[in-house]
């Protein structure tokens, strides 16, 4: 297996609402990162968790809560946005090891907020 | 801080023709290089990296990438353009080491073939 699968892929959420995206991998990979990017606009960087632990926070709002239950599974809880959080959030694992950097994107959850 | 210049927001090919999308980065030390390619609502799909060793790295889909260190640069290439490689590119970069840094992308260049 040498995807990242996301889901879902569509999601449409209210401002009270709370919802959660997920991302999968089983490349044995061991850092994860949650990047968000708006129309037209390159990807930017909100998390990265390795080993596990969140090693990288870029600021973001309170409003995303990622979560990284195990070394396969990364999630993104999401609570009270706003229209401007509007984005495709897209997961990605990386290996580590040295001379073999490799990044795996998934193909991203499209996220509306109404 | 590391960073990536794309100069040109949008490139124009004929079919059949040779294309080159540019890259140019900051970053301290040695860098780690990467180009990307996203068609309309999709993820990201990997085409080439550089880690180290030769300069010129070939990729997936026929494109190639030149490493030049003393011009800090690193442009995608393609001897003969397709219609279907139509899509954004991103050049990224980290800088090498240890860590989990996250990738650092370029503002994006739109390739354009026409038929």
């Amino acid at each position: 297996d040498t995807e990242v699968t996301q889901t879902p892929k569509h999601l449409v959420m209210g401002m009270t609402n709370k919802k959660s995206l997920k991302c999968e991998q089983h490349m044995g990979h061991r850092a994860m990162y949650w990047y968000k990017q708006k129309a037209k606009k390159p990807p930017e960087l909100m998390f990265v968790y390795s080993y596990e632990k969140l090693s990288i926070n870029e600021s973001v709002p309170s409003r995303f809560s990622p979560e990284c239950p195990n070394s396969s599974l990364l999630n993104l809880h999401l609570h009270a946005l706003q229209p401007e959080d509007s984005a495709l959030y897209l997961c990605a694992s990386s290996q580590r090891q040295q001379g073999s950097y490799g990044y795996t994107f998934g193909s991203g959850t499209r996220l509306t907020v109404v | 801080a590391q960073s990536v210049a794309q100069p040109e927001d949008q490139v124009n090919v004929a079919e059949g023709n040779p294309l080159t999308v540019k890259c140019t980065y900051s970053v301290s030390g040695n860098p780690y290089l990467f180009w990307y390619v996203q068609y309309p609502n999709r993820g990201l799909q990997f085409l080439l990296k550089y880690i180290t060793g030769d300069n010129l790295v070939k990729g997936s889909y026929g494109f190639e990438a030149e490493f030049n260190k003393s011009q800090t640069s690193f442009h995608l290439k393609k001897p003969s353009a397709l219609v279907s490689d139509s899509a954004l590119y991103f050049c990224a970069v980290r800088a090498s080491g240890g860590g989990a840094d996250g990738l650092t992308f370029g503002k994006g260049t739109h390739l354009i073939i026409q038929p």
